[in-house]
């Protein structure tokens, strides 16, 4: 079972939808949890992070962590067709000596006009 | 632009070769990762340095290796090469090493054994 769980996809959806990514994972380690989002032949990007459970809210974008389900998601409002990308989450566990960041599969995203 | 370069951008070579990634974190950046990235695989954290040593190690392969300069650019070395290595491999920078500092991606150098 791979530490970071994440749907490939590809999920298709029309303009204006309101878009739901999300990642389970095994470890409790984990402290920090990230979204990033990577454009085709691009490096990937980070969008959110965070490092408690609950949600996080940043534009049209709002990340979500509950801890004791170990289940982390993404949404999207109002999606636009530059939202197309593939969204990757993210998780690092360690301490002040080094910290591991374990990725997701990504999801592949297409926001139709 | 995130302010990481990486070269070269391409690197076509044959099995049983070694070749050299460079990484040029964003200025002020004493942190850099290493990462490979596949179809099969996924992204998978190879190996992180702050400010010239060693502070994680991922799944990285004994035939890979890395270090990062005085001037704190970075190298992976990736001998002995097999056609699975085909890849490509970022680097990403931050300020420091913690958990929470946001990583700063270059464009990859795309990787293709023969």
């Amino acid at each position: 079972q791979k530490e970071v769980e994440q749907d490939p996809g590809p999920l298709s959806v029309p303009e204006g939808a309101i878009v739901s990514l999300n990642c389970t994972y095994s470890n409790s380690a984990f402290q920090y949890f990230m979204w990033y989002r990577q454009y085709s032949r691009k490096g990937p990007e980070l969008l959110m992070y965070t490092y408690s459970s609950g949600n996080k809210e940043d534009g049209r974008f709002t990340a979500q962590v509950d801890k004791s389900s170990k289940y982390i998601s993404l949404f999207i409002r109002d999606s636009q067709p530059s939202d197309s990308a593939t969204y990757l989450c993210a998780m690092s566990e360690g301490n002040t000596g080094g910290f591991k960041t374990i990725f997701g599969a990504g999801t592949r995203l297409f926001v139709k006009a | 632009d995130s302010g990481v370069t990486q070269t070269p951008k391409h690197l076509i070579t044959a099995t049983g070769q070694r070749v050299t990634l460079r990484c040029s974190p964003r200025s002020g950046d004493l942190s850099v990762y290493w990462y490979q990235q596949s179809l099969d695989q996924g992204l998978q954290f190879l190996i992180q340095y702050y400010n010239g040593e060693e502070r994680a190690k991922g799944n990285i392969l004994e035939r890979f290796s890395a270090q990062q300069f005085p001037d704190l650019h970075s190298e992976l070395n990736l001998s002995s090469l097999e056609l699975g290595d085909s890849a490509l491999y970022f680097c990403a920078s931050s300020v420091a090493a913690g958990g929470m500092e946001t990583q700063y991606f270059g464009p990859g150098t795309r990787l293709l054994v023969l």
